[in-house]
């Protein structure tokens, strides 16, 4: 499998303030990442998915000016959680999509454990 | 459009019992099937994925999956589980063909391996 790493792993942060997450991926270059939010015991949701040099694709529900997602490098992608509120705990993962093959897999990040007080 | 079903959101099984995770989906075409298993606060680790070919796909950590088109299951199986397998599975297709390039996950199936 593929190496994708998330900084930070977990984080703290005041209500009204803004959270950068960044994921890579170390062990090839990827035009598309994903990014997903999942609830304690619940599935992964699809955010939107992060395109190299172009603007994300947002879901249907997701608030783009909230959850900025910035894919600058074919290795990075960061999603930014503008003016955090409780609501917005949540546990995030991301995903990078192999290329070539057809894309068929997928390989998550870690994920980051984000908490607003 | 695609979709996929977990009806058990909770697996029990004695350690060295067979276990099955179930997985029913819907595409207009043809499926990409994957497992994926979760351990607490951790992100999806690959275990398997069936694409084309035989119908028995044999993945990591001794799992074993079947795709089954008529029944439109991709069931999780293993013929002896580990305490240590206990974790959150998830099943995820994708429509071959006129799919959206990303996974659709099921709602996840927590197993408990019982020692």
């Amino acid at each position: 499998g593929a190496v994708v790493s998330q900084h930070p792993s977990r984080v703290i942060c005041k209500s009204g303030t803004s959270v950068k997450i960044e994921c890579r991926s170390l062990d090839f270059q990827a035009t598309t990442m994903f990014w997903y939010r999942q609830f304690p015991k619940q599935s992964l949701m699809l955010m939107a998915t992060s395109n190299e040099g172009s603007k994300a694709t947002y879901e249907q529900g997701v608030e783009k000016d909230k959850f900025l997602i910035n894919h600058a490098s074919l290795t990075l992608s960061t999603l930014t959680v503008t003016s955090a509120h409780p609501e917005d705990s949540s546990f995030y993962i991301c995903s990078v999509q192999k290329p070539g093959q057809g894309a068929y897999e997928q390989y998550f990040g870690p994920g980051t454990r984000l908490t607003v007080t | 459009a695609q979709s996929v079903a977990q009806p058990e959101d909770q697996v029990n099984v004695a350690e060295g019992n067979p276990l099955t995770v179930k997985c029913t989906y819907s595409v207009s075409g043809n499926p990409y099937l994957f497992w994926y298993v979760q351990y607490p606060n951790r992100g999806l680790q690959f275990l398997l994925k069936y694409i084309t070919g035989d119908n028995l796909v044999k993945g990591s950590y001794g799992f074993e999956a079947e795709f089954n088109k008529s029944q439109t299951s991709f069931h999780l199986k293993k013929p002896s589980a580990l305490v240590s397998d206990s974790a959150l599975y998830f099943c995820a297709v994708r429509d071959m063909i006129r799919g959206p390039r990303q996974l659709t996950f099921g709602s996840g199936t927590q197993l408990t391996v019982l020692p």
